[in-house]
């Protein structure tokens, strides 16, 4: 099956700092990524739609100066957090469409970034 | 290796009940959720379990079983919107996601 992965696992950053993750689609492209947040035992938050070649979609209220996206190729996103703070603390979850799978509109989800701001 | 598996697709009734299972393998377990997800929209938290036995929620409830590496996602008195996805997701030991490829459901009138 379509498998995507996260890196880091979790990271520890100190405030003020960026961050970056990664969210890779590992056997499949993936034109179209998710990027959500999700704090415990709480529905997971869509972010930003992030589309291979163009500019990323933002939900509301998401600042897009803080949540940089970049999604350079067809296996390949970023979420870099900018200027973290504690805040930011929370659970990052990618997912990936495989378009040319069986089922377009199934979602592979990401094992999540667990990142933690002191 | 760490693995989840659920049925791809179910078909039930509307006004009747539905069983989704999910049996999980994973290095280590932190409990167990369940999402449901509408297309095009993001996944909606429905529970989770991490002790043994089964939880009810109105008219959806969640079973597990550790010992079994299984759970199961109970929906009564179904309606047409419960039509969706339903995912499994386990937290292993390092309290990461394992993802099931997700139960599309589908009530016929």
């Amino acid at each position: 099956g379509a498998v995507v992965s996260q890196h880091p696992s979790w990271v520890i950053c100190k405030s003020g700092t960026s961050v970056k993750i990664e969210c890779r689609s590992l056997d499949f492209q993936a034109t179209t990524m998710f990027w959500y947040r999700q704090f415990p035992k709480q529905s997971l938050m869509l972010m930003a739609t992030s589309n291979e070649g163009s500019k990323a979609t933002y939900e509301q209220g998401v600042e897009k100066d803080k949540f940089l996206i970049n999604h350079a190729s067809l296996t390949l996103s970023t979420l870099t957090v900018t200027s973290a703070h504690p805040e930011d603390s929370s659970f990052y979850i990618c997912s990936a469409r495989d378009l040319s799978g069986r089922d377009s509109d199934t979602q592979y989800f990401g094992p999540g970034t667990r990142l933690t701001v002191l | 290796g760490q693995n989840i598996d659920q049925p791809t697709e179910m078909t039930a009734t509307e006004g009747a009940i539905v069983q989704i299972n999910c049996t999980y393998q994973t290095s280590g377990f932190n409990g167990l959720f369940w999402y449901q997800q509408h297309a095009g929209e993001a996944p909606t938290f429905l529970s989770y379990n991490v002790l043994d036995g089964l939880e009810e929620k109105g008219r959806f409830s969640s079973f597990l079983s550790r010992s079994k590496g299984y759970s199961y996602l109970l929906l009564k008195e179904l309606q047409m919107k419960d039509s969706a996805s339903y995912l499994c997701a386990a937290l292993d030991s390092n309290y990461q996601l394992i993802w099931g490829a997700g139960t599309k459901l589908i009530i016929k009138p």
